[in-house]
């Protein structure tokens, strides 16, 4: 039973440019949110897919943008990068109401100089 | 006020000893807590999920919650070096729409031998 997979693993990016992370949920699960961890820090609740609308976003701008697919496969898409977006980027899923948890993916570390 | 708090450590036990890793919470709605433990470099792996007042246990851990306090704990008994790690409180949102994990910023909690 395949997990959540995010790709790519690593990522360095300069300045200004734009970024696309994509992740796979587990098995079965429909619900995808992405989250940011800075070193240190808690996971941050950047948005949640549902259906292939975005069903709740977090407190991020709107350089931050997303995408489901039917599959249930997920984009995070981040333009105009600044140095502080460096971070672990992190998939979960779950499915519908998070009751029972999420399942994290294994990340991309996003490294902007 | 933040939503979800833990005490950031480190925290510092002895093999063998009992770890107690404590989290208080902002929303007195909220029904369902999650810990999750993240090794150094990892993504968040689910340890357990509580829902009533009280203790539940599953192998050498003890989840305990009391929501008249809005506060959940995490016991480590027999504590091994490999249970090194941080120790991630997340908290489900107790509106309808508000469906995400809000996480603490998390203990970091090191065994030594």
């Amino acid at each position: 039973d395949a997990g959540v997979t995010q790709s790519p693993t690593h990522l360095i990016k300069t300045r200004g440019q734009q970024v696309t992370l994509r992740c796979s949920p587990k098995s079965g699960h429909d619900t995808v949110s992405w989250y940011q961890q800075a070193l240190g820090q808690g996971p941050q609740f950047i948005f949640q897919y549902y259906e292939e609308e975005e069903r709740q976003r977090g407190n991020f701008p709107d350089r931050f943008s997303g995408h489901q697919f039917p599959n249930y496969s997920s984009e995070l898409n981040v333009n105009a990068l600044l140095l502080g977006d460096s971070a672990l980027y992190l998939c979960a899923s779950s499915l519908g109401r998070v009751s029972y948890g999420y399942t994290f993916g294994s990340g991309t570390r996003l490294t902007v100089v | 006020q933040k939503e979800v708090e833990q005490n950031s450590g480190p925290l510092s036990v002895p093999e063998g000893a009992i770890a107690s890793l404590n989290c208080t919470y902002s929303d007195r709605g909220s029904q369902s807590f999650f810990w999750y433990r993240q090794y150094s470099g990892k993504s968040p792996e689910l340890i357990m999920f509580i829902y009533s007042n009280g203790d539940k246990e599953d192998g050498r851990f003890t989840a305990q919650l009391n929501k008249a306090s809005q506060y959940v704990s995490l016991l480590i008994r027999d504590s091994q070096p490999s249970d090194s790690a941080t120790y991630l409180c997340a908290v489900l949102g107790s509106n309808f729409g508000n469906e995400k994990l809000t996480f603490g910023t998390g203990t970091r909690l090191t065994i030594i031998p």
